[in-house]
């Protein structure tokens, strides 16, 4: 158990929907990642806040976005839902918001099914 | 983001060393390599990371070739339980830490 935290575990729409993936990070990171992970893509970096702001943002549609709360959780909302968007969603956290030694732990994912 | 090459597949018998390559020949003094893997049906798992000299932990052991262009991920004994995909990912010390995964070696460990 890494410690980080998300809810759903699995979330079916249809296309042209809107959900909310949700992520709890592990005691004492401030920095919360997101990465999609689709069978033709690959694990692929979305976006990265710490301490409740944007710092990083990778191949993040613009029908995608995400924030991070006071309390550090983050939610990330994918809007206009296609049948492309259907992956694992991960989130992962650590300590500090550069590279480096830190390291990254992740959740166990939302499995994302756009119907 | 500096880039990293790995074999796509490698097989091991189960309790025989198994040594995964990853070639980074782009790699910057600051890029820290790091590996993870992840099980299936699981998020991607740290598992070890270095600069320059080579790392031990109760995992595995990292390799840093000498002009750090290449690094060999050690696991001593391989169980059931490596099998996985195994990530070789950089990571600049004055960069954000978003990292790059490429495709990974997938490692399939037989009885």
């Amino acid at each position: 158990d890494s410690g980080v935290t998300q809810t759903p575990k699995h979330l079916i729409t249809a296309t042209g929907q809107r959900v909310t993936l949700r992520c709890s990070p592990r005691s004492g990171d401030l920095s919360v990642y997101w990465y999609q992970q689709s069978l033709d893509q690959g694990l692929q970096f979305l976006i990265q806040y710490y301490n409740g702001e944007e710092r990083a943002k990778g191949n993040i549609l613009e029908r995608f976005s995400a924030q991070q709360f006071p309390d550090l959780h983050s939610e990330l909302n994918l809007s206009s839902l296609e049948l492309g968007d259907s992956a694992l969603y991960f989130c992962a956290s650590s300590v500090f918001w550069r590279g480096g030694t830190d390291t990254q732990y992740f959740g166990p994912g939302t499995r994302l099914t756009v119907l | 983001d500096a880039k990293t090459t790995q074999p796509n597949s490698m097989e091991s018998n189960e309790e025989e060393p198994v040594h995964l390559p990853c070639n980074h020949s782009t790699i910057s003094g600051t890029d820290y390599i790091h590996w993870y893997r992840q099980l299936p049906s699981q998020g991607p798992e740290y598992v070890i990371h270095g600069l320059t000299s080579n790392v031990n932990n109760r995992m595995a052991s990292l390799a840093i070739a000498e002009d750090r262009k290449s690094s060999t991920l050690i696991l001593h004994r391989a169980t059931l339980r490596d099998a996985a995909v195994y990530y070789c990912i950089l990571s600049g010390l004055y960069n954000f830490n978003k990292f790059y995964f490429g495709s990974g070696t997938k490692l399939n460990v037989k009885p």
